[in-house]
């Protein structure tokens, strides 16, 4: 099974704050992917493929990384951003995500 | 407009089968490349993946819950399945039904289930 390590837990940005979250693989994936998810709605997606901005999803969030490091960055941090982002690899399976980073607004 | 909404019984007790559906609409599982996926979300705690059915009626599961899944497809309907048996309080969370042509795209909104004695 792939484990995906989220860091950090739990941060606070500051508006047009640049934002970066990590996510580490414990084996090398094809692609990453990351979604949002606030309070108790579903998780909408962000970033597809890595790097692939998911449609209606603002340009000010962006992906990368390749093998077993991946990062979501957010270029200037909007108070709608408070949320908890998962990445998630669909490599192999079992399908896992990280355990989530909890980005809250300062 | 493709939408999908899990249904389920809400609250059950421990030893019981749990039987989710999922209804969609706006796509087919009959498509080539198209699957449905399972992941629930215990409250306040992470995602974890369960069960992915395909359009040729391929199935992957989460070995973590070893033979206790069983996902299926009504393609006519536009509805999937899946059946956990011998539930106990661990499986009490919010389901989610997802759309997968190559990555989870489109979201339910999720059902809760409890399971309590």
């Amino acid at each position: 099974e792939i484990v995906l390590t989220q860091s950090p837990t739990t941060m606070a940005a500051s508006p047009g704050e640049k934002v970066t979250l990590t996510c580490l693989a414990s084996s090398s994936v094809n692609y990453m992917y990351w979604y949002q998810q606030k309070s108790s709605a579903s998780p909408k997606l962000l970033i597809y493929y890595t790097s692939s901005l998911a449609s209606g999803v603002p340009d000010r969030f962006s992906g990368s990384g390749s093998g077993t490091s991946y990062s979501l960055t957010i270029s200037s941090m909007e108070a709608e951003d408070a949320a908890i982002y998962y990445c998630l690899q669909l490599t192999s399976t079992p399908y896992t995500f990280g355990a989530g980073t909890k980005l809250e607004l300062k | 407009q493709v939408t999908l909404k899990e249904s389920g019984p809400g609250i059950l007790q421990p030893s019981q089968t749990l039987s989710l559906t999922c209804t969609f609409s706006g796509f087919s599982l009959s498509t080539y490349g198209m699957g449905v996926g399972w992941i629930r979300q215990p409250s306040g705690k992470g995602l974890e993946w369960l069960a992915n059915i395909w359009w040729d009626d391929d199935k992957y599961y989460n070995p973590s819950l070893k033979n206790r899944l069983t996902i299926s497809k009504d393609t006519s309907n536009n509805q999937a399945f899946l059946k956990i048996t011998n539930v106990d309080t661990a499986d009490t969370a919010t389901y989610y039904c997802a759309r997968m042509p190559y990555y989870f795209d489109y979201w339910g909104q999720g059902v809760m289930v409890t399971v309590s004695s």
